[in-house]
């Protein structure tokens, strides 16, 4: 069975630039979380999908969205990159909603994003 | 609101040494599940185990023991006789029961087992 799988897998930017990340999940899970991992944060939860609808939302500016398609593959946008944006952008699929399963996250390698 | 801290950033044992890794968390809710991921230099976080709070009973698994204490809202991961394997990072992390039920980690111990 397919695990999840994150493109790109690395990908550089300017400042100001957008990005596109892109999750597909394992087949059959129906929920999809963001994470962005840094050094000095750990991993921060950015957001998760369940069923084309946003279910729970971190702290984050309005600069980063996402969206999940019928099929449960999700992307994430950030606009107008800065530097600290730099970052492994992680992304985990589940069967079901966070609070309602087991807690078993499966993840994907991440998208590693370098802003200039 | 809910917080886990991982006051370990990086420990370095030799192989065949026990290792403990702390975790302490911070919820206000009587319902919360905590778990243990590990992430190898691969980058994708692998689950280890899930305990939820009305569930103290002390978990072991081959090398990997579990130990939960509510009264000083502690839920430690003890390595027995570590192996280079084992070097990654593992996070710890808390989930509350209810609507804000989004799954928190903390920042991450690295550990290093030295051969």
């Amino acid at each position: 069975k397919a695990g999840v799988t994150q493109t790109p897998r690395y990908l550089i930017k300017t400042r100001g630039q957008q990005v596109t990340l892109s999750c597909s999940p394992i087949s059959g899970h129906r929920s999809v979380s963001w994470y962005q991992q840094t050094p000095g944060q750990g991993l921060q939860f950015l957001f998760e999908y369940f069923s084309e609808t946003q279910r729970n939302k971190g702290n984050f500016p309005g600069r980063f969205s996402g969206r999940q398609f019928s099929n449960s593959r999700s992307e994430m946008n950030v606009s107008t990159l800065e530097l600290g944006d730099s970052a492994l952008y992680l992304c985990a699929s589940s069967l079901t909603e966070q609070g309602s399963n087991t807690g078993e996250l499966f993840f994907g390698e991440g998208s590693r994003l370098t802003v200039l | 609101a809910q917080k886990v801290t991982q006051a370990q950033t990086e420990i370095s044992v030799v192989e065949k040494e026990d290792v403990t890794l702390d975790c302490v968390y911070e919820t206000r809710d009587t319902t919360y599940y905590l778990f243990w991921y590990k992430q190898p230099p691969s980058g994708e976080l692998v689950f280890l185990i899930r305990r939820n709070s009305f569930d103290e009973q002390n978990e072991i698994s081959g090398r990997y023991s579990w130990n939960f204490q509510k009264s000083t809202s502690s839920f430690n991961f003890t390595i027995t006789a570590s192996q280079v394997v084992d070097s990654a990072v593992y996070f710890c992390a808390l989930s509350e029961a209810g609507r804000d039920d989004k799954i928190i980690f903390g920042k991450g111990t690295r550990l290093h087992i030295l051969p």
